[in-house]
């Protein structure tokens, strides 16, 4: 089964500057998703960014971009010029790009990190 | 556009009662999975509905149920609450069986006592 790890419960840093999210998953597959979701306190899952596996180049949104390491497993979010709106819950998923039953694959979700931003 | 939508927010309801949580997805999305937020377990999944057929279910009880309309609307109830069922339920849309990304609501924060 393929399982999210996220090894920081915690993290803080300070307005305008740069933070990194860890996150490692395991598979066998050769193709799949992978997400970082932002959960504030509105409760409401947010999607940051995606990536492909297939595809070598790692996804930039905005302020946001991945470091997509496949062969390693890794796939740890920068968020550059941290904002205090940034403050939230961030969970990494994972989903396998395959059908099951003519559906969707379940997104496989990491424990989450809590990001403070300090002003 | 209207986002995912969840009513109610908040449910407060007694141990062996039963509950129906209810998801109005995006306009147009056709596919509507459930998942289960709680401190202990993280988010957990329990089902997908796929044109008003449950593709695939995660591993929850039979207390757990659930449907989809014709108009991709969802419902999921809980029949006999136990107080583990205390939780965050989340609802997420995509327009396909081949979606790329989940659209979420804001979910139901249901509490048993």
């Amino acid at each position: 089964a393929q399982t999210v790890t996220q090894s920081q419960p915690e993290m803080s840093v300070q307005e305008a500057e740069t933070v990194t999210l860890s996150c490692t998953y395991d598979t066998s597959e050769s193709d799949y998703y992978l997400f970082w979701y932002k959960q504030p306190p509105s409760r409401q899952m947010i999607l940051v960014i995606r990536q492909e596996a297939y595809k070598q180049q790692n996804a930039t949104e905005n302020r946001f971009s991945v470091n997509f390491q496949k062969a390693a497993k890794s796939f740890s979010l920068k968020i550059s010029d941290s904002q205090l709106g940034d403050a939230a819950m961030y969970f990494c998923a994972y989903r396998t790009t395959n059908l099951r039953n003519s559906g969707n694959t379940p997104l496989v979700f990491g424990k989450g990190t809590r990001l403070s931003v300090i002003a | 556009k209207a986002g995912v939508t969840q009513t109610p927010r908040y449910l407060i309801k007694t141990r062996g009662q039963q509950v129906t949580l209810s998801c109005s997805p995006i306009s147009g999305h056709r596919s509507v999975s459930w998942y289960q937020q709680t401190p202990g377990q993280g988010l957990q999944f329990l089902f997908e509905y796929f044109s008003e057929t449950q593709r695939n279910k995660g591993n929850f009880p039979g207390r757990f149920s659930g449907r989809q309309f014709s108009n991709s609307r969802s419902e999921m109830n809980v029949s006999t609450l136990e107080l583990g069922d205390s939780a965050l339920y989340l609802c997420a849309s995509s327009l396909t069986n081949r979606g790329y990304g989940y659209t979420f609501g804001s979910g139901t924060r249901l509490t048993v006592v």
